[in-house]
């Protein structure tokens, strides 16, 4: 199955700093990565995701990159805000059916004014 | 348009006994996927149901963990005879489709703590 490895484990950047959080998957059929942002207390929620059609997406302060040749992606958090602190979860899906997610074991990003 | 709703927030059980967790999906979705979350830790897939149907349980333990999607009504993630080992967060998901990239939105989670 799917292995997902998310790198770093917690992340302390000064506010205005960019964030930057590094996955490797091990499938090389997956096509489709999302990232999602939970905060303290709440659910996962999905920020961004990029298919492998595609090499990058960008959506205001967040971007993801794609290598599928290297079978890694990242996110990047430009200009970090006070309120981008959260645990920050990269995913990758299975080829099961219904295409259930394997998540990394999260980035605990810590944004200091 | 409601998004992924789960009850209860909070649930407390002693060891033994019974604990039911319920997800409504987003409207217009008709596939289910139950997380787990252990405390510091990512989530792990148990299980996804389509309405009436158990496509894949995998993740889910064998014995004392059970799950259904109705025809009506809501999604139930089933715990008999709960541990300490239970304690977790429970996350509910939904998607439109099953298809290779159908976004999965989450609901807010049921924290199961066992005493």
């Amino acid at each position: 199955g799917e292995n997902v490895e998310q790198h770093p484990s917690t992340l302390s950047v000064q506010e205005g700093d960019s964030a930057v959080i590094k996955c490797t998957y091990s499938d090389s059929a997956s096509n489709y990565f999302p990232w999602y942002k939970q905060e303290l207390g709440k659910g996962p929620q999905l920020i961004i995701d990029i298919r492998s059609n595609v090499g990058e997406k960008k959506d205001q302060r967040i971007a993801v990159t794609l290598n599928k040749t290297a079978k890694h992606f990242s996110l990047h958090i430009t200009e970090t805000q006070p309120e981008d602190s959260a645990v920050y979860f990269c995913a990758a899906p299975s080829r099961a059916a219904g295409n259930k997610l394997t998540f990394g074991g999260g980035t605990r990003v810590l944004v200091k004014p | 348009n409601a998004g992924v709703m789960q009850n209860p927030r909070h649930l407390v059980r002693r060891r033994g006994q019974e604990a039911r967790l319920r997800c409504s999906p987003m409207k217009g979705h008709s596939h289910v996927y139950w997380y787990r979350q252990l405390p510091e830790e990512g989530l792990k897939f148990m299980v996804y149901l389509q309405k009436e149907n158990i496509i894949d349980e995998s993740g889910m333990p064998k014995e004392r963990f059970s799950a259904e999607f109705p025809k009506e009504g809501p999604s139930i993630l089933r715990i008999q005879q709960v541990v300490r080992g239970d304690s977790a967060a429970y996350f509910c998901a939904s998607s439109l489709t099953a298809g290779t990239g159908n976004e999965q939105y989450f609901g807010p989670g049921t924290r199961l703590t066992v005493t």
